[in-house]
């Protein structure tokens, strides 16, 4: 199994410029979620989504959109970005035995800069 | 709303130091609780879990946890800390309720050798 895979690694924007970060999970995990990670701020939730076609927005929205047509992606846009959303995003994934939640799997993380 | 809180934002500690590392949270309803690690460079990775049963839970390299209800902590402690065990630790909250995962703002652990 690969795993959490995210793709690009780095990416650097230019403010307005719109983007999609991927991530993709092969271990037919039902829950998946979008992180950013700032210093000093920990891990703060983007949007998550409980299984293909049902999405729901975390801490942090604003200015991210997402779809999941299937079990395995779950692209985060980026609409119009702006200097605050440069950060390091991570995309997880869990089995989600009935209502809880299980441990997570990280992917590697996309370091992004906008400019 | 739900909300996790780590009291130690940098914590500098000699090898072989005792090491305990404070977490809150605040939500009434059925928790799980997490502390994850990221070390240096690395993404994150699992530590350990409560769910339920036994309150003190065990981690890998040799890290535990114990579960207090009443005081919605779940505090993260170590014997004997190496230098290796530099990296930044997070405690996490599940929800069954809503779904969603919330972490606390991070512990930075440096050891010094």
């Amino acid at each position: 199994n690969a795993g959490v895979t995210q793709t690009p690694k780095f990416q650097v924007l230019k403010t307005g410029q719109s983007m999609t970060l991927q991530c993709a999970q092969d271990m037919n995990h039902e829950y998946m979620s979008w992180y950013r990670q700032d210093p000093g701020m920990g891990l703060r939730l983007i949007h998550y989504s409980v299984g293909a076609g049902i999405t729901d927005q975390g801490e942090v929205p604003n200015g991210y959109n997402v779809s999941r047509s299937t079990t395995e992606d779950f692209p985060l846009r980026l609409l119009s970005a702006a200097p605050s959303q440069t950060s390091v995003y991570f995309c997880a994934s869990s089995y989600r035995p009935g209502a809880a939640i299980d441990e997570q799997y990280f992917g590697p993380g996309t370091r992004l800069t906008v400019t | 709303a739900q909300s996790v809180s780590q009291h130690n934002h940098h914590v500098i500690l000699s090898e072989a130091a005792s090491l305990e590392l404070g977490c809150n949270y605040s939500y009434g309803g059925t928790v799980n609780l997490f502390w994850y690690v990221q070390y240096p460079g690395q993404h994150l990775q699992l530590l350990l879990k409560y769910f339920s049963g036994d309150p003190l839970v065990k981690g890998i390299k040799g890290f535990e946890a114990e579960f207090i209800k009443s005081k919605f902590s779940f505090n993260l402690r170590k014997p004997s800390v190496q230098w290796s065990d530099t990296a930044e630790y997070f405690c996490a909250v599940g929800s069954g309720n809503t779904g969603k995962l919330i972490f606390g703002q991070g512990t930075t652990l440096q050891v010094k050798p």
